[in-house]
């Protein structure tokens, strides 16, 4: 089955850094990787996802990079600020007949200082 | 749209006692995803359920653990017999029928604490 590893558990920066995350998966034929982010007590909420079909995918300070062949996929953060500070869930799924099992990352713990 | 309903919020059980959480998903959302959170882990997939219908229970422990999503009504996670391991937050999600557009909207969660 699908597994995926996470990196680094924790992630401290100062307000206005560049933040990044890195996942890695086993199953070649994963297809779809989201990201979740999970302030305390909260639930996960989707920030931006991307398939297989495509390498990279940007929305405002939040960007997805994918590298198929290598089996790895990061998030990068930039211009931090202290509301990102919450945990950031990784996952990945084979979308498949309407069947989303995710495979979550086991978390990175982000930290902006202000 | 009022998004992916789970209740209790919040449940306290003593070893032995029975748990049961609730789940109603997103209005025109026919998937349902029992996923369980340890303290300061990730999220582990338990079950995935269309109505009437268990898909998918390879996450669910062979033991203790059911679940179910009638026609009518909530999808249902019972827990027999609680132990302190069971200790968790238990996340509803759901999900459309369409393929392609599989985003799954996560419920605010079910914090079960055995004493």
């Amino acid at each position: 089955g699908e597994n995926v590893e996470q990196h680094p558990s924790t992630l401290s920066v100062q307000e206005g850094d560049s933040a990044v995350i890195k996942c890695t998966y086993s199953d070649s034929a994963s297809n779809y990787f989201p990201w979740y982010k999970q302030e305390l007590g909260k639930r996960p909420q989707l920030i931006i996802d991307i398939r297989s079909n495509v390498g990279e995918k940007k929305d405002q300070r939040i960007a997805v990079t994918l590298n198929k062949t290598a089996k790895h996929f990061s998030l990068h953060i930039t211009e931090t600020q202290p509301e990102d500070s919450a945990v950031y869930f990784c996952a990945a799924s084979k979308e498949d007949t309407g069947f989303q099992k995710l495979v979550f990352g086991t978390g990175t713990r982000l930290l902006v200082s202000p | 749209n009022a998004g992916v309903m789970q209740n209790p919020r919040h449940l306290v059980r003593r070893r032995g006692q029975e748990a049961r959480l609730r789940c109603s998903p997103m209005k025109g959302h026919s998937h349902v995803y029992w996923y369980r959170q340890l303290p300061e882990e990730g999220l582990k997939f338990m079950v995935y359920l269309q109505k009437e219908n268990i898909i998918d229970e390879s996450g669910m422990p062979k033991e203790r653990f059911s679940a179910e999503f009638p026609k009518e009504g909530p999808s249902i996670l019972r827990i027999q017999q609680v132990v302190r391991g069971d200790s968790a937050a238990y996340f509803c999600a759901s999900s459309p029928l369409s393929l392609g557009a599989n985003v799954l909207t996560f419920g605010a969660g079910s914090r079960l604490t055995v004493l």
